[in-house]
């Protein structure tokens, strides 16, 4: 059973450019939310996608932006780039169960560095 | 606001030693609390979770923690660490509901085993 798996693992880029980074879920999950973890700091919720629709959303600027396939996979997109937007970037899956918790799985990031 | 605060930074135990990481959090009701484990280049794993019930939680890998609603805390302890349990932890609080909850992250603890 694939856990959830995101590309790429590294990635360096200027300042001014813009970037996409991609996640699979895990099997049979529906829902993905993304986190950002700056060096040295917990993770921050960035915004979760579920039925191809942003349902909810952290304190980010308009630059951060995504998207959700019917496969459920999801992209993270984030414009004019910043040097403060190096990071590490997380994905989580979850099941959507109405009225329980639905746990969350991460995979193991992507680390983008802006120059 | 839901915050959580890890007052330790970086902590040093020797292997064998038993081992307590520190976890407050602010919220007005009952909270859903977390610990997470990260180990370098991993993504998140969750050790133990609580939502209810009994204030000892039991979790994965030996580790145990307990809510503490008079003190709005949620230790972490190991009765003996290993060389292996070296890594990031994260204590973390729902926010929100179970199907569309983020996940507020404290600011992590370094674990550092000594031989």
């Amino acid at each position: 059973d694939a856990g959830v798996t995101q590309s790429p693992t590294h990635l360096i880029k200027t300042r001014g450019q813009q970037v996409t980074l991609r996640c699979s879920p895990k099997s049979g999950h529906d829902t993905v939310s993304w986190y950002q973890q700056a060096l040295g700091q917990g993770p921050q919720f960035i915004f979760q996608y579920y039925e191809e629709e942003e349902r909810q959303r952290g304190n980010f600027p308009d630059r951060f932006s995504g998207h959700q396939f019917p496969n459920y996979s999801s992209e993270l997109n984030v414009n004019a780039l910043l040097l403060g937007d190096s990071a590490l970037y997380l994905c989580a899956s979850s099941l959507e169960r109405r009225g329980s918790y639905n746990e969350q799985f991460f995979g193991p990031g992507t680390r983008l560095t802006v120059l | 606001a839901q915050s959580v605060t890890q007052p330790d930074i970086h902590i040093t135990v020797s292997e064998g030693a038993s081992l307590e990481l520190r976890c407050n959090y602010s919220y007005g009701a009952t909270p859903y609390l977390f610990w997470y484990v990260q180990s370098p280049g991993q993504g998140l794993q969750l050790l133990l979770k609580y939502f209810s019930g009994d204030t000892l939680v039991q979790g994965i890998k030996g580790f145990e923690a307990e809510f503490k609603r008079s003190q709005s805390s949620f230790n972490l302890r190991k009765p003996s660490v290993h060389w292996s349990d070296a890594a990031e932890y994260f204590c973390a609080v729902l926010r929100g509901s179970g199907n569309t909850g983020k996940l507020i992250f404290g600011q992590g603890t370094t674990l550092q085993v000594k031989p």
